[in-house]
């Protein structure tokens, strides 16, 4: 198993360009999840989906767009890239049993908006 | 979701045991306690979790008090790649996890 792998790892955008940061995980899991870490803080949740085609906000959901058409893939989508966007993003899927499982982070993207 | 409290940071020497406190003193009765640690700015890695009793697995130890208002990760033979940010978080919902701003823990030779 691969677990979770995300794409890219490294990125640099310009205000107001677009992207998409892809996610993918071959455990079979119901719950995805996207997480943004600025410097020296925890994790926080942007959006997280309990199935394919459910998707819900998080924490901190403003200026990402995000769907869930397959159980494996999850991507984030920035609508227009902004300077406060800059930060590390994880990945996270999990099957859904509080109690007897945990959530599987990807390595992360790192993103630079100028 | 109850909040915790941990200390911002603590060091431990090469060999011995590391305990890190976490203080949860609002968690219900159904809030689970997770341990996760991130190793530079890798990803989170699972360590270990608990609802009322104690657990070890092959990583950790976890000790919850009676009153589940405070528990305590040990790592029993620290080394040096166990310098990381201990992040201890109760959680009550399968879609996600709330994240405090962790213990640094600083393993010295």
């Amino acid at each position: 198993n691969a677990g979770v792998t995300q794409t890219p790892k490294f990125q640099v955008l310009k205000t107001g360009q677009s992207m998409t940061l892809q996610c993918a995980q071959d455990m079979n899991h119901e719950y995805m999840s996207w997480y943004r870490q600025d410097p020296g803080m925890g994790l926080r949740l942007i959006h997280y989906s309990v199935g394919a085609g459910i998707t819900d906000q998080g924490e901190v959901p403003n200026g990402y767009n995000v769907s869930r058409s397959t159980t494996e893939d999850f991507p984030l989508r920035l609508l227009s890239a902004a300077p406060s966007q800059t930060s590390v993003y994880f990945c996270a899927s999990n099957q859904g049993n509080v109690g007897t499982d945990t959530q599987y982070f990807g390595p992360g993207t790192r993103l630079t908006v100028l | 979701d109850a909040k915790t409290t941990q200390p911002p940071s603590m060091d431990c020497a090469e060999g011995r045991a590391a305990n890190l406190p976490c203080n949860h003193s609002t968690i219900s009765g159904n809030e689970y306690v997770y341990w996760y640690r991130q190793i530079h700015s890798q990803g989170p890695q699972y360590i270990i979790h608990g609802l009322k009793n104690n657990e070890t697995n092959e990583m950790a130890s976890l000790i919850i008090t009676e009153d589940r208002k405070s528990s305590t990760l040990i790592l029993p033979h620290a080394t040096l790649r166990d310098t990381a940010v201990y992040y201890c978080i109760v959680r009550v919902r399968p879609d996600k996890l709330i994240f405090g701003t962790g213990t640094r823990l600083q393993v010295f030779p």
